[in-house]
């Protein structure tokens, strides 16, 4: 297995503009998490899915974030608009159960200029 | 809420030397996992434990969990170059957080 894929590795991108970050997750792990790394809160739980489904959200800083899992192969975080202190690195994880060990993907570096 | 702290924030140390890092819970967890990251890189699943008082090796790595699970240690003997990152808790009670991380450096 390639293990959780996540894309793009960076995205440099102007204030204001829509950002889309995308996460493949293990096959037949049925749990994916959205984390946001930053030095000052360190690794914060945005969202996480069982079998697709958006079971917690409450980690999703505001309206502007939002996140879907039309298939069990693939997830999407969404940013719109984007905002300067929106700047971390989003990882995306994926688990075969909820309270397991997590694998994590590889990140994406966000700069929002 | 669940909270997981951890410590120390920094350590640095003189390779060959041992290194420690401390986790606690102000709620007793189901289970607790650490987690280690390389600069630049990203978490990497170690252990596991699960058991009031478990204690696992893995090579010169140590960890323990306490007998009231509500906290947790790593302990690395001769550290090497190797073992430089961020080590992280994860600590589980129907909901997991993370601690903060120990971010250990190695002088050669």
């Amino acid at each position: 297995d390639a293990g959780v894929i996540q894309s793009p590795r960076h995205e440099v991108t102007e204030m204001g503009q829509e950002v889309t970050l995308r996460c493949k997750p293990i096959s037949g792990h049925d749990y994916l998490f959205w984390y946001r790394q930053t030095m000052m809160r360190g690794l914060e739980l945005l969202i996480y899915f069982n079998n697709n489904v958006p079971i917690d959200d409450s980690g999703m800083p505001e309206d502007r974030f939002s996140a879907k899992m039309p298939n069990a192969s693939f997830s999407t975080l969404k940013i719109q608009p984007s905002e300067p202190r929106d700047s971390a690195v989003y990882f995306c994880a994926s688990s075969l159960v909820r309270t397991g060990g997590y694998t994590f993907g590889s990140g994406t570096r966000l700069t929002v200029v | 809420g669940q909270q997981v702290m951890q410590i120390p924030q920094y350590q640095h140390v003189q390779e060959g030397e041992d290194f420690t890092t401390y986790c606690n819970s102000s709620t007793t967890l189901s289970n607790i996992q650490w987690y280690k990251q390389r600069p630049g890189g990203h978490p990497v699943f170690l252990i596991q434990l699960v058991k009031s008082g478990e204690v696992k090796k893995q090579k010169r790595l140590t960890f323990q969990f306490g007998e009231a699970k509500k906290n947790s240690s790593l302990h690395i003997t001769a550290t090497q170059t190797t073992d430089v990152g961020t080590y992280f808790c994860a600590g589980n009670n129907n909901d997991m957080r993370f601690g903060a991380g120990t971010r250990l450096t190695v002088k050669p």
